[in-house]
């Protein structure tokens, strides 16, 4: 098992260039998270999944996009790239009902100059 | 905004003392969680503990709750060099939120051999 695996781990965008972040789990998980952490910061939600076909924002969801292709699958989408977008980004996922913790991936790096 | 804050930010100890962390919160829970962030990684689950519950142990870890006081402590007893990490606590409301986690910004936990 690979747990929870993000592609790329670094990329350096220019302002106003996409991107998607790809996010896959073999846990056979049904919920997904988009996470973005800042400096002396703790964790922040864009984006979740809470079963296969739905999305819905979380609390930091301008500037991003997110599809759900399956149930192992989880993209983030910059469609704009904004230098406030620089930050590292982390995929989770959570296992079945009653199952509380989160398994995370090893993050993105971005840097948008 | 962020859920939790968490205090201190940053604990400096020597090997074998105990260490301690706090995390306090804004609204009702339905669990809250502790996890770990060594350098440059993702974050791992350490423990969970519900909101009917007082205390839990796992290891070396004791986390308390006090959902009176909408406070949570981590104590890691005997510590080791190998615990220098980010601890970060997380709430989850349960009910219809899906699992969503609401992050405190983090200790940074160094521990001197």
């Amino acid at each position: 098992n690979a747990g929870v695996t993000q592609t790329p781990k670094f990329q350096v965008l220019k302002t106003g260039q996409s991107m998607t972040l790809q996010c896959a789990q073999d846990m056979n998980h049904n919920s997904m998270y988009w996470y973005r952490q800042d400096p002396g910061m703790g964790l922040r939600l864009i984006y979740y999944s809470a079963s296969e076909g739905t999305t819905d924002k979380g609390e930091v969801p301008n500037g991003y996009n997110v599809s759900r292709l399956n149930k192992r699958e989880f993209s983030l989408r910059l469609e704009s790239a904004a230098p406030s977008q620089t930050s590292v980004y982390f995929c989770a996922s959570r296992g079945q009902v009653g199952s509380y913790e989160q398994y995370f991936g090893p993050g993105t790096r971005l840097t948008v100059t | 905004s962020q859920q939790g804050e968490e205090d201190p930010q940053a604990l400096s100890i020597q090997e074998g003392e105990n260490a301690t962390m706090n995390c306090s919160y804004k609204t009702s829970i339905n669990n809250l969680q502790w996890y770990r962030q060594n350098s440059g990684r993702g974050l791992v689950h350490l423990i969970l503990i519900r909101s009917n519950e007082r205390e839990k142990h796992s290891g070396r870890l004791r986390v308390t709750l006090d959902t009176s006081k909408k406070s949570s402590s981590l104590l890691i007893t005997a510590s080791r060099a190998a615990d220098t990490a980010s601890y970060f606590c997380a709430t989850d409301a349960g009910g219809t939120s899906y699992g969503k986690l609401t992050f405190g910004q983090g200790t940074i936990l160094t521990v001197h051999p």
